[in-house]
């Protein structure tokens, strides 16, 4: 049992490409998310999804784009890096949207340059 | 002023020390209470879930809430090298995952 699995774990990208972050979770789980951590800013909320075929937006969704075709995947995608978008990503899920106890993936570390 | 505050430490404290860390916050309305463990380049773990007031116990560890003073505390008996961790706390109104507001964690060091 895998739990949240995350890839890639580092990347650097130039201002302007664009990449996908992967995250599978092999828990049955109805729902993920994808949090973004920062110095001094605790995680904050990017996109989540209670169930496949539905996501929603959360605190900072601004530059990213989500799908969930199916209920173990839910990758996240920058559409146009930015350097403000330098962060540790973490996907995370949980039984349902009602169920307090997240899993978390081990993060990305992503740079913009 | 941010929702939910935490002091960053680093906290360094014994071997066999109690620890107490704490979060402060402004909203009235929380009432849905977390802290979750985060080892160095790993993902959060949840430790400890509360509702509303009061105390829970888990083990080594205690969660405390003080709504009157919007105060959340962990405390951390006995603790051990491998409680060196960040320590965070998040909080909601509403139950929904989506909904917590999460704190920026403040880093514990035990010494042996």
């Amino acid at each position: 049992n895998a739990g949240v699995t995350q890839t890639p774990k580092f990347q650097v990208l130039k201002t302007g490409q664009s990449m996908t972050l992967q995250c599978a979770q092999d828990m049955n789980h109805e729902y993920m998310s994808w949090y973004r951590q920062d110095p001094g800013m605790g995680l904050r909320l990017i996109h989540y999804s209670v169930g496949a075929g539905i996501t929603d937006q959360g605190e900072v969704p601004n530059g990213y784009n989500v799908s969930r075709s199916t209920t173990e995947d839910f990758p996240l995608r920058l559409l146009s890096a930015a350097p403000s978008q330098t962060s540790v990503y973490f996907c995370a899920s949980s039984v349902s949207a009602t169920n307090e106890k997240l899993f978390f993936g081990s993060g990305t570390q992503l740079s913009v340059l | 002023q941010k929702e939910v505050e935490q002091d960053p430490g680093p906290l360094s404290v014994p071997e066999g020390a109690i620890v107490s860390l704490n979060c402060t916050y402004s909203n009235s309305a929380f009432q849905y209470f977390m802290w979750y463990r985060q080892y160095s380049r790993k993902g959060p773990e949840l430790l400890m879930y509360t509702y509303s007031s009061g105390n829970k116990e888990d083990g080594r560890f205690t969660a405390q809430v003080d709504k009157s003073s919007k105060y959340i505390s962990l405390f951390i008996r006995d603790s051990q090298p491998s409680d060196s961790a960040t320590y965070l706390c998040a909080m909601s109104a509403q139950s929904g995952t989506y909904k917590y507001i999460f704190g920026t964690g403040t880093r514990l060091k035990v010494l042996a």
